[in-house]
Formats: C-alpha cells, structure tokens, sequence
C-alpha cells in the first residue's frame, strides 16, 4: 500500500535548527512536496523534490532521497511564526497526492 | 483525518472544451474551499477562494471567465477549466478547511489540453 510517515509533533527553540524527516512509500514517484499550514490559514507550499539532493531557499531546505523513499525539511534560524502545521506528500505514477498526517511544530522562546 | 475527493484524477481533452473538476468533502462540511494550480516543478499557485453560496475570490492575475468556480453546497466545490488551451494543461488541486482551522487537500486533478 501507499503511505507516508513523518512525527506527529516536535518542539526546537527560537533561532535553533529542527529536521523533520519523512518516509514515504508510493506507486511509482513524481516528486515530494513539503506545506506549512498555520491555525486557521490554508496550506502553503514550502517545496518540491524530484531529483535526490539538497534544494535549499532561504532559511529552508528540503532533501530527498529516491532510493531511501526518504525525505527531510531542513529550517534554520528558527522564528516563533515558524510554529505551524508541516505536511509531507508524495505524488505518485497517476499522480496523485500521498498525504503524510502532518508534524506540528512548536518553537519555544 | 478528514477526506477530500477531487475527480477526475487526469483528464484529456480538446482544445476548446470545457472540462468540470469537483473537489467534495466527503465527511465533513467545508465553508471554504481552495483551488491551486501548478506547473510542473513550480510552486503551488493558489488561484481563488471559494465561499458556500458566495462568489469566489480570486487571486491577482486569474480570469474569472476562464476558471469558473461554484461552491453550491458545504460539501461541493467545482472548478470549470472553459475553453481549455494546451496552456491550461497543469496539475490542479483543491483543499477543504474544517472549522476554519485545518485544511485538508484533495488528491489533484492533472490535465491535459491537446
């Protein structure tokens, strides 16, 4: 079956630097997405991997790696508005959208 | 976790045609609803907000006549590609928000203009 496993929660202090990893095990594979979601907003989109690596913008970074079905978001210089909801997702062969449940992120001061 | 049913997963068509996407909350009731479109190794473009029995909003630069939104009932949302061009072809996806605070996607709808 499909299916996506990342943490459900995870905590880091302001101005640190927090991973938050993902699994993920598809039907074929045509890239990984990464959103934040903020209480009450809808989701943004953070990035996208096809290729193994390192793709790195700004103060986030997303890695991927096919042969492991793994992937991990990378974020620097941790903000108290970087707390928010990060959700993983793999799109398959038909290319549709594998959703992880999401990792809640609290930052502390 | 709630669902989102987006149909069709991949559509084909004419140049010229209209194509009906329909994004439903099939276990909850969703007041808003989000439409996206992305090209193909590019960020996800949010195109309009869609209210239960209100008119969409739209963002900066997406034609209203060309993507025609309806957002009937708390469980429906529809997206009309009218007039499709090989130009529409793109990866759409709608979203659901539940009690205005979580929001939860559909599984995308490719489409394909010849």
């Amino acid at each position: 079956g499909q299916n996506i496993d990342q943490p459900t929660e995870m905590t880091a202090t302001e101005g640190a630097i927090v991973q938050i990893n993902c699994t993920y095990q598809t039907s074929g594979f045509n890239g990984l997405f990464w959103y934040q979601q903020h209480a009450g907003e809808a989701p943004t989109f953070l990035s996208y991997n096809v290729l193994d690596g390192l793709e790195e913008k700004g103060r986030f970074s997303s890695f991927l790696s096919r042969s492991k079905g793994y992937s991990y978001l990378l974020l620097k210089e941790l903000q108290m508005k970087d707390s928010a909801s990060y959700l993983c997702a793999a799109m398959d062969s038909n290319y549709q959208l594998i959703w992880g449940a999401g990792t809640k992120l609290i930052i502390k001061p | 976790g709630a669902v989102v049913s987006q149909h069709p997963s991949w559509v084909i068509c004419k140049s010229g045609t209209s194509v009906k996407i329909e994004c439903r909350s099939l276990d909850f009731q969703a007041t808003t609803m989000f439409w996206y479109r992305q090209f193909p190794k590019q960020s996800l473009m949010l195109m309009a907000t869609s209210n239960e029995g209100s008119k969409a909003t739209y963002e900066q630069g997406v034609e209203k006549d060309k993507f025609l939104i309806n957002h009937a009932s708390l469980t429906l949302s529809t997206l009309t590609v009218t007039s499709a061009h090989p130009e529409d072809s793109s990866f759409y996806i709608c979203s659901a928000m539940v009690r205005d605070t979580e929001a939860f996607f559909g599984q995308g709808t490719r489409l394909t203009v010849v």
